[in-house]
């Protein structure tokens, strides 16, 4: 079975630029989410969708951030102009059943904001 | 707010040592504790809690939950240099639209010195 697959793995940027990564979750699995984790940090939920819909953004600085997954399958998260504080790795992550269970998790985006 | 503290928040012992890794909750509607193991980027499932007092096994961690005292602890026996990760703790948190989302704590950084 195929992972979650994420691009790309690393990404440095200068302050107030902008950047954009992709996720593919497994095949078959409805919710996908976003998060982000900060060097000693657990991972933040920053947005979860079912399908392609969202259920919760309410972590997610919506004055910079986006996140779109148009046909339900794959996303991409946006970070328009992005501020020193969001150098951090994004993961995103799959499961089945709304994420009561098991979440699987692709290999992350480094991001380094100078 | 649902909340997950773990402790130590690291920890460096010899090969062949013990540890044991904490985590205590605070969720509403509490329906499981999930444990992973984050080496480099992702993390990777390690073990679901449902019940109290049923340890899971998997080679040389198990794990445990105390629904009462509302806490769970890994246990790694025999420790080895492969071992050295953050562990993480999370409970799922109910999001809407019958989804949930995971609350992680910060993690305990394990560092196995040969």
């Amino acid at each position: 079975e195929a992972g979650v697959a994420q691009s790309p793995r690393y990404k440095i940027i200068e302050k107030r630029q902008s950047v954009a990564f992709w996720c593919n979750p497994i095949s078959g699995h409805a919710t996908l989410y976003w998060y982000q984790q900060i060097l000693g940090q657990g991972p933040k939920l920053l947005i979860q969708f079912q399908n392609n819909g969202v259920v919760d953004d309410s972590q997610l600085p919506k004055d910079r951030f986006s996140a779109e997954r148009l046909k339900g399958v794959d996303s991409t998260l946006k970070i328009q102009p992005a501020k020193l504080e969001d150098s951090a790795v994004y993961l995103c992550a799959s499961s089945l059943v709304g994420g009561l269970y098991e979440q699987y998790f692709g290999p992350g985006t480094r991001l380094t904001v100078t | 707010e649902d909340k997950v503290v773990q402790s130590p928040l690291s920890l460096v012992v010899h090969e062949g040592d013990t540890v044991t890794l904490n985590c205590s909750y605070e969720v509403t509607n509490f329906r499981s504790l999930l444990w992973y193991k984050q080496e480099k980027k992702a993390p990777t499932f390690l073990f679901m809690l449902t019940s109290s007092g049923i340890e899971k096994k998997s080679g040389r961690l198990s794990s445990i939950l105390d629904k009462k005292e509302l806490f769970s602890i890994l246990n790694i026996t025999a420790t080895q240099t492969g071992d050295s990760a953050v562990y993480l703790c999370a409970v799922p948190s109910y999001s809407g639209a019958g989804s949930y989302q995971l609350t992680f704590g910060k993690g305990t950084k394990l560092s196995v010195i040969p």
